[in-house]
């Protein structure tokens, strides 16, 4: 079946420092893959999206490419802020998955002034 | 518009009693989703709903948990009796429908934390 694996927290990073966060995924089909952030004391919002290969999502500063080639869409960020201190979560829907969206297990991401 | 709605916030209850979660979708949205995310791992996809009918129940864990949403609005999670291992964030997303061959945007509520003594 679909899954996402990404990689495992918590990362720690200073003000300014670059961000990558991988996420590679398993598929039939052709998914729409998405970068979903939950901020404390928030609830899930969508960050980014893309819904074809090399597709680049993009929002607030993070980009995610759609590499079917690798199956990957690792997230980055140039230069994170504190503000981007959340838990990140990669996730795809469709292909064999049909609505539902299948999650990663999330990455905490805290950022340090 | 208001967003997704989830009622409690909060809930601690003991194992072996009940607990129902109430969810509001955005007006207008016939999808309705629920979610689980147990002890910090991914976060599990548990059914669909269009309008008041169930599309997707394959992530129900047991028959210990029921699903409800009459007249298609809101809907209710209902564990009935709870076990340790239910402990965690539950959460709902509505979507609109605009067919098969679009991306209907999930909106998520911002969860309900359960916790089972």
């Amino acid at each position: 079946g679909n899954s996402v694996t990404q990689m495992e927290g918590p990362v720690t990073l200073s003000e300014e420092a670059f961000l990558t966060i991988n996420c590679t995924y398993t598929a039939t089909g052709y998914p729409s893959l998405f970068w979903y952030v939950q901020y404390p004391g928030e609830g899930l919002q969508l960050l980014l999206k893309a819904t074809k290969a090399d597709d680049k999502g993009s929002n607030k500063g993070f980009e995610a490419t759609y590499r079917k080639e690798t199956t990957s869409f690792h997230l980055e960020k140039g230069s994170v802020q504190v503000s981007d201190s959340a838990v990140y979560f990669c996730a795809l829907s469709g292909g064999s998955s049909a609505s539902k969206i299948i999650f990663g297990s999330g990455t905490r991401l805290s950022i340090r002034p | 518009e208001a967003g997704v709605t989830q009622f409690p916030s909060h809930s601690v209850i003991e194992k072996g009693q009940t607990v129902t979660l109430r969810c509001d979708p955005i007006s207008g949205h016939d999808n309705l989703y629920w979610y689980r995310r147990v002890m910090g791992k991914e976060i599990k996809f548990l059914l669909h709903f269009v309008k008041e009918s169930k599309q997707d129940e394959s992530g129900m864990p047991n028959n210990r948990f029921l699903a409800e949403r009459t007249g298609g609005t809101y809907s209710t999670l209902k564990v009935q009796p709870a076990e340790l291992e239910d402990s965690g964030v539950y959460f709902c997303a509505s979507s609109q429908d605009r067919g098969v061959a679009s991306y209907n945007e999930q909106f998520f509520g911002p969860g309900t934390r359960l916790t089972v003594l």
